[in-house]
């Protein structure tokens, strides 16, 4: 199979707070993780692709240090929303695929409102 | 830009009937496209792939590709009210970033 887990699924914050979401691959090891954002009634808009080992590489627009990226290793990627305001209320999902050209599997996501 | 394009829907179909999903795609360099299958409140599924010109079959779904007329389509064959959902089309081009339509809205009535 190839099973990824988001934790937590949802999370509702004060404005100004930071919030940290966590991507694993359960049963494959993903070289490659991929962050998207996901508004009411839009399509997945890809924020960022880590890389293990390596720094994230952001999607234009996408301020890298407000969307801290993490990918310490092959099977977990983590996502910190930084001093989150009521506009970073979204659904967030990660996906995962062994390499780079290979099939990206997504996580359940993690719904974040801000208060 | 590059861009994916889906009618928005929505598209109701019986059950049992086939439904047709449509997708466009502007950049030519794309070398991929993927069927996704997102429930309300839910992430994507990955419904099937498909790389080659012409059709590629996956139980009750086809996947078809036409890369001259730069046009993704998916059929689902007896459709079943379980169907029901938004499925979403892309591409993925030579920097292996996947690039999503709006999806269509499917719903199946019993």
């Amino acid at each position: 199979g190839a099973v990824v887990s988001q934790h937590p699924s949802w999370v509702i914050c004060k404005s100004g707070t930071s919030v940290k979401i966590e991507c694993r691959s359960l049963d494959f090891q993903a070289t490659t993780m991929f962050w998207y954002r996901q508004f009411p009634k839009q399509s997945l808009m890809l924020m960022a692709t880590s890389n293990e080992g390596s720094k994230a590489t952001y999607e234009q627009g996408v301020e890298k240090d407000k969307f801290l990226i993490n990918h310490a290793s092959l099977t977990l990627s983590t996502l910190t929303v930084t001093s989150a305001h009521p506009e970073d209320s979204s659904f967030y999902i990660c996906s995962a695929a062994r390499g780079l050209g290979e099939t990206q599997y997504f996580g359940p996501g993690t719904r974040l409102l801000v208060l | 830009q590059k861009e994916v394009e889906q009618n928005s829907g929505p598209l109701s179909v019986p059950e049992g009937a086939i439904a047709s999903l449509n997708c466009t795609y502007s950049d030519r360099g794309s070398q991929s496209f993927f069927w996704y299958r997102q429930y309300s409140g839910k992430s994507p599924e990955l419904i099937m792939f498909i790389y080659s010109n012409g059709d590629k079959e996956d139980g009750r779904f086809t996947a078809q590709l036409n890369k001259a007329s730069q046009y993704v389509s998916l059929l689902i064959r007896d459709s079943q009210p379980s169907d029901s959902a938004t499925y979403l089309c892309a591409g993925r081009g030579s920097n292996y970033k996947l690039t999503f339509g709006k999806g269509t809205l499917l719903t199946v009535n019993p």
